[in-house]
């Protein structure tokens, strides 16, 4: 398994403005994803960080949108930009550990509320 | 890409009897299949998986059983516990999906004591 460090884990955000969560694995990682939970909802992959070169993102989420930076192994930023009340949901950092063929790990997830 | 869907949405059942939430993925090369169990105001949190090499695979009161063929999946709780109660969700990952997880739409797990 992995222990996976979110933060921040909730904060209020004004429309317009942008927050950038951070993700810390304890160990080393190579594949690392963002996914969001909007409320009630189930878990939409915005993209994988992959280290050391942009991002894959998913159909319908853009970089300009939600960069997201992996300078190591062990840690990624995902970033909302230019939020919305629409943004506001649960964004989940999540690790795979031992290698294609292994497990999914769950950060305990960051909230946003965007007023 | 993978599209999994789930059903039911959502599932009452009296305590002490059994659950059965079912799965269903487009892309043959999923080759990992994995379910979640997510209570209110938490992480999901795996509680069992299945490879596509194996039918079933079974961890006390769950199980999972999985049909390559009809490409489907489901899980089933015996013995249901109020604690049981959560939102539970399927996945699917392969070469295919470029080892993501794409998930189901969830099940709403109610066990009435």
């Amino acid at each position: 398994s992995a222990v996976i460090s979110q933060k921040p884990s909730r904060d209020i955000c004004q429309r317009g403005t942008s927050l950038t969560i951070q993700c810390q694995v304890d160990s080393q990682v190579t594949m690392m994803f963002w996914y969001r939970q909007q409320p009630g909802q189930s878990l939409t992959l915005i993209a994988t960080a992959n280290q050391g070169s942009e991002a894959t993102y998913e159909s319908g989420f853009v970089i300009d949108k939600f960069p997201i930076s992996r300078p190591n192994l062990t840690f990624s930023t995902l970033t909302v930009s230019n939020m919305s009340p629409e943004d506001s949901s649960i964004y989940l950092c999540s690790v795979r550990t031992g290698g294609s063929a292994g497990e999914l790990f769950f950060g305990e997830g960051s909230r946003l509320t965007v007023l | 890409g993978e599209n999994v869907e789930q059903h039911p949405s959502t599932l009452s059942v009296q305590e002490g009897d059994s659950a059965v939430i079912k799965c269903t993925y487009s892309d043959s090369a999923s080759n990992y299949f994995p379910w979640y169990k997510q209570e209110l105001g938490k992480r999901p949190q795996l509680i069992i998986d299945i490879r596509s090499n194996v039918g079933e695979k079974k961890d006390q009161r769950i199980a999972v059983t999985l049909n390559k063929t009809a490409k489907h999946f489901s899980l089933h709780i015996t013995e249901t516990q109020p604690e049981d109660s959560a939102v539970y969700f399927c996945a699917a990952s392969g070469r295919g999906t470029g080892n993501q997880f794409y998930f189901g739409t969830g099940t709403s797990l109610t066990v009435i004591p």
